[in-house]
C-alpha cells in the first residue's frame, strides 16, 4: 500500500497570506489527523476527522481549519499568516476505528512564514 | 487530560552499548501507549506500541518497551545500540475511552546520540 502522501514538501509565505495544505492518507483508512512540530512546542494536535467529520480539536485558534472530502483526502487552511506559524506540520492517517490504532504519518509539509 | 513526559531532551550511548529512553505518562483508565521515531526532514515512523497483554513489548528495528503500571511508565529499549539509530524518539499516549476521539498527546521528544 502506498504511504500517506502530503504536499506540497515545501512552502514559503507572507504574513498576511492563507495557505492550504493536502493530505492524502492510506488507502481505506477513514481517520486523517493533522499536527504542528515546531521546535519550542514540539508536537501539537491540530485536529481530526473521520468520514468527513471533524471529530476533535487541538488549542489552536480558528485561523486554522480543515476538511475531509469522501475519499479521506483531507486538507488544511491558515488564513492571514503569522509568523509563528512558521512550522512542519504532520498529517497523520488510521483506520480510526479503534483507540488502538497506530497513526501512520506522511512527511510533512514544512511552512515557513516571512 | 493525557499528558507524557521524557525526562531526558538527549540521550548519548556508545555503538553497540544498550539504549534506554524514558517516557512517563499520565491517563485515565488504562492506556495506549506508542513510541515513534523521527529521522531528520521526515515524518514520524511507528515502532511499537502496548495495547494490552504482555507488559514487554516487541517492535521494529530491534527495538522493545516495557510497560510499568505501578510506575506510569513506558521505557524504550534496545539491546544493542547502532549509529543508525541516532534520531529523535517520541513517546505518545491515547486514553482508550472517550467520545470516538483518538487523538494521541504526544511527549517533547528525546533526541539519541549514538557515538561511533
Amino acid at each position: 500500500k502506498a504511504g500517506v502522501t502530503q504536499t506540497p514538501r515545501y512552502l514559503i509565505k507572507t504574513r498576511g497570506q492563507q495557505v492550504t495544505l493536502s493530505c492524502s492518507p492510506i488507502s481505506g483508512h477513514r481517520s486523517v489527523s493533522w499536527y504542528q512540530q515546531t521546535p519550542g512546542q514540539g508536537l501539537q494536535f491540530l485536529f481530526e476527522y473521520f468520514s468527513e467529520t471533524q471529530r476533535n480539536k487541538g488549542n489552536f485558534p480558528g485561523r486554522f481549519s480543515g476538511r475531509q472530502f469522501s475519499n479521506s483526502r483531507s486538507e488544511m487552511n491558515v488564513s492571514t499568516l503569522e509568523l509563528g506559524d512558521s512550522a512542519l506540520y504532520l498529517c497523520a492517517s488510521s483506520p480510526g476505528t479503534s483507540g488502538a490504532n497506530e497513526q501512520f504519518f506522511g512527511p510533512g509539509t514544512r511552512l515557513t512564514v516571512l | 487530560a493525557q499528558s507524557v513526559a521524557q525526562p531526558e531532551d538527549q540521550v548519548n550511548v556508545a555503538e553497540g552499548n544498550p539504549l534506554t529512553v524514558k517516557c512517563t505518562y499520565s491517563v485515565s483508565g488504562n492506556p495506549y501507549l506508542f513510541w515513534y521515531v523521527q529521522y531528520p526532514n521526515r515524518g514520524l515512523q511507528f515502532l511499537l506500541k502496548y495495547i494490552t497483554g504482555d507488559n514487554l513489548v516487541k517492535g521494529s528495528y530491534g527495538f522493545e518497551a516495557e510497560f510499568n503500571k505501578s510506575q506510569t511508565s513506558f521505557h524504550l529499549k534496545k539491546p544493542s545500540a547502532l549509529v543508525s539509530d541516532s534520531a529523535l524518539y517520541f513517546c505518545a499516549v491515547r486514553a482508550p475511552s472517550g467520545a470516538g476521539s483518538y487523538q494521541l498527546t504526544f511527549g517533547k521528544g528525546t533526541k539519541l546520540s549514538v557515538i561511533p
